[in-house]
């Protein structure tokens, strides 16, 4: 099946840093690609998504481009804020089984300090 | 409103117990999911519904048992408990059954088994 694989954290920056979490992927066919950020004591929501081959997703100032030659779905962030500190989860869609499902990375937490 | 909402919010129990937890969306989404999110944060599908209908079974022990008394209910069971159950639960919902429908996740629920 498909698969993602994320830097490792944890990822500790100023505020006002660059951010860069890496995420690739294997997968057949053309999957859609997905960042979702878990912040402190919530559940995971959507951040940005794309679902073709140099499709930028963007969302709160992060930006991510599908790159179909490097198999790869990096996420970014010009100018990271206190507020940014979450887990961020890189996902892709699998299909399996008959059925549809997102395949989650592990995960990469961000610490942003002041 | 909470769009998705589980309880209990932690749960610690012993080994060989029986628990539930409880998951109710009010979103009127189709589509409802159980996920388990490890102590290193990795995040795995175990079961989704669309319509109270099992449609995602991945390999998880028998001792686990989804209840979807409704298109808003999905509330997961779990029997004799291990000291390997101890994780993080994720529910979520979506609209339908594909993975570009964005997932709506609960806040999850935090189970410890001693």
């Amino acid at each position: 099946g498909n698969s993602v694989t994320q830097m490792e954290g944890p990822v500790t920056l100023s505020e006002e840093a660059f951010l860069t979490i890496n995420c690739t992927y294997t997968a057949t066919g053309y999957p859609s690609l997905f960042w979702y950020v878990q912040y402190p004591g919530e559940g995971l929501q959507l951040l940005l998504k794309a679902t073709k081959a140099d499709d930028k997703g963007s969302n709160k100032g992060f930006e991510a481009t599908y790159r179909k030659e490097t198999t790869s779905f990096h996420l970014e962030k010009g100018s990271v804020q206190v507020s940014d500190s979450a887990v961020y989860f890189c996902a892709l869609s699998d299909y399996g089984g008959g059925s549809e499902k997102l395949v989650f990375g592990k995960g990469t937490k961000l610490t942003v300090n002041p | 409103d909470t769009a998705v909402s589980q309880t209990p919010k932690y749960l610690v129990t012993q080994m060989g117990n029986d628990k539930s937890i409880k998951c109710e969306q009010n979103l009127g989404h189709d589509t409802m999911y159980w996920y388990k999110q490890d102590s290193k944060k990795f995040l795995k599908i175990m079961f989704s519904y669309n319509n109270k209908e099992l449609i995602i079974n991945e390999t998880v022990p028998n001792r686990f048992s989804p209840k979807s008394p409704d298109k808003a209910h999905l509330n997961l069971h779990i029997n004799s408990l291990e000291l390997g159950d101890s994780a993080v639960y994720f529910c979520a919902s979506s609209q339908g059954e594909g993975t570009n429908e964005k997932l709506f996740f609960g806040s999850g629920t935090q189970l410890s088994v001693l």
